[in-house]
């Protein structure tokens, strides 16, 4: 069965810095792109970008390029979104996916920035 | 990037009828390998979104047959033959025919009138 486990929600102050993860399991973790997907409180969907864990090609909507980085381990099947200076209009709760095809969805990470 | 737009924001139906949903691309999803990669996507209350619909109108496994997708080029529609209560949620169409960036539509909230 086919799995993409986040970590858990975090709450962090203005400037900090932040990684959230996700881990894929029941399917060959270097063949299959992994995406990252925005949902502000009450909002849409937008998608910031994806790796390719086989070899770490990253491509980035151009909304959210230089904002965040995204990267992975593919020894222990794990995908990265970090940002290196939080901003209160960076809460959101986010997804990651599998694929241009979006077939599969992680629980989701609430990220809550706050002072 | 496409823009992709949906219509209606809102979608009050009753119990046993039909729904329909509509997404139209700012420009045309056709891909150069002759697939049209046009998806839909249900979002649950308090839940992360699920496919329902790939490539226009195959159905993920698990989805009830009520829904069906159609459509070609710029315009699509997502179909809920007899709405139930368990569909009600926000709907959404994303394309990734032109990437990046992959884009959604700005969802449809179904709910029951």
């Amino acid at each position: 069965e086919v799995q993409l486990v986040q970590s858990g929600p975090e709450v962090k102050k203005p400037g900090e810095s932040l990684k959230i993860s996700c881990k894929g399991s029941g399917y060959t973790f270097t063949n299959y792109w992994i995406g990252w997907v925005r949902q502000m409180p009450g909002k849409g969907l937008e998608w910031m970008g994806i790796i390719f864990p086989g070899d770490s090609d990253t491509r980035y909507s151009p909304s959210f390029q230089g904002q965040v980085t995204i990267s992975a381990d593919k020894s222990i099947r794990t995908a990265y979104l970090q940002w290196s200076s939080l901003k209160a209009s960076d809460t959101a709760m986010y997804y990651c996916v599998r694929g241009k095809i979006v077939d599969y969805w992680g629980q989701g990470t609430l990220v809550t920035v706050s002072s | 990037d496409v823009v992709m737009t949906q219509s209606p924001l809102s979608l009050p139906v009753t119990l046993g009828q039909p729904a329909s949903i509509s997404c139209r691309s700012s420009q045309s999803l056709v891909h150069s390998d002759g697939n049209t990669y046009l998806n839909w996507f249900q979002q649950r209350p308090g839940q992360s979104p699920r496919r329902l619909i790939y490539k226009v109108s195959n159905r993920d496994s698990g989805v009830p047959d009520r829904f069906s997708g159609s459509g070609s080029g710029t315009d699509f529609t997502l179909k809920i033959s007899r709405v139930e209560a368990e569909d009600v949620g926000v709907y959404y169409c994303m394309q990734a025919t032109h990437w990046p960036p992959l884009t959604f539509g700005g969802g449809t909230k179904v709910e029951i009138k």
